[in-house]
C-alpha cells in the first residue's frame, strides 16, 4: 500500500458518459499529480494541485477536468466520453512541489469506454 | 516528440545476464529519477540521481546520471526474474512537474 488511495479500481461506461476518479493523497502530501497511461502514449501528464490550487496543466483536454479539496483529495472528470479515452489514469502524490521529492502513485484506474 | 527517450523499448533476457537500460534527452535535468512499475501497480520509485556524473547503487541495480545532466542509465547485474517489469526514467526541469520517458518493459525469463 503506498498510501495514495484511487477509487474505482475498475470503470466500464459507454462512450459521451461523465465519469469522475477519485484521489486521496498520502498522507502529509500537499501536491497531487494527475497521469493518463494508455500503450502507445506512455504517461502522459495532465494537471498538478498543490494546496487546493491548481499548478501546472499538460495535455489535458477541455472534456477533462479536476479539483483539489480543502481536505486534499482530488477528483478527475471526465466528460463527452470517447473509445480513445480508455486508459489507465494515475494519481501521484508529493509533499510540496519543488526540491527532488520522487512521486508516490496509487493503483490507478483502469477506465474503459465502450 | 517523447522529451526523454529510453532504449530499448523492449529486452528479454535470460535469468543471469546482466542489463543496461538507457534514458536520453536533449535537455538539461535538475534531477531524474527511475521507477518500477509492475502490472496492475503504479510506479514505484527507485532512486533520484541529482549531480551530472553521480552513481548510485540500490543492492544489483546501479544507476548513473551523465555529466551533463541530460541522460542516466540503469544496469542491472544478474538479473533475476523478480526484476521484470515497465522501467520508467522520469526528469525534472527546475520546480516543474516530472516529464516521464516510454518505458523500457524488461522480461526476465527462469
Amino acid at each position: 500500500d503506498s498510501g495514495v488511495t484511487q477509487t474505482p479500481k475498475h470503470l466500464i461506461t459507454a462512450t459521451g458518459q461523465r465519469v469522475t476518479l477519485r484521489c486521496s493523497p498520502r498522507s502529509g502530501d500537499l501536491s497531487v499529480y494527475w497521469y493518463q497511461q494508455s500503450l502507445d502514449q506512455g504517461l502522459q501528464f495532465l494537471i498538478q494541485y498543490y494546496n487546493g490550487e491548481e499548478r501546472a496543466k499538460g495535455n489535458i483536454l477541455e472534456r477533462f477536468s479536476a479539483q483539489q479539496f480543502p481536505d486534499l483529495h482530488s477528483e478527475l472528470n471526465l466528460s463527452s466520453l470517447e473509445l480513445g479515452d480508455s486508459a489507465l489514469y494515475f494519481c501521484a502524490s508529493s509533499p510540496t512541489v519543488s526540491g527532488n521529492y520522487g512521486y508516490t502513485f496509487g493503483s490507478g484506474t483502469r477506465l474503459t469506454v465502450v | 516528440t517523447q522529451l526523454l527517450e529510453q532504449s530499448p523499448q523492449f529486452l528479454s533476457i535470460q535469468e543471469g545476464e546482466n542489463l543496461t537500460v538507457y534514458c536520453n534527452s536533449s535537455s538539461v535535468f535538475s534531477s531524474l529519477q527511475w521507477y518500477r512499475q509492475e502490472p496492475g501497480e503504479g510506479p514505484v520509485l527507485l532512486v533520484t540521481v541529482v549531480t551530472g556524473g553521480e552513481v548510485k547503487k540500490l543492492k544489483r541495480l546501479t544507476f548513473q546520471f551523465g555529466d551533463a545532466r541530460k541522460d542516466s542509465s540503469l544496469h542491472i547485474t544478474a538479473a533475476q526474474p523478480g526484476d521484470t517489469g515497465l522501467y520508467l526514467c522520469a526528469g525534472r526541469q527546475g520546480a516543474q512537474k516530472l516529464v516521464f520517458g516510454q518505458g523500457t518493459r524488461l522480461t526476465i525469463n527462469p
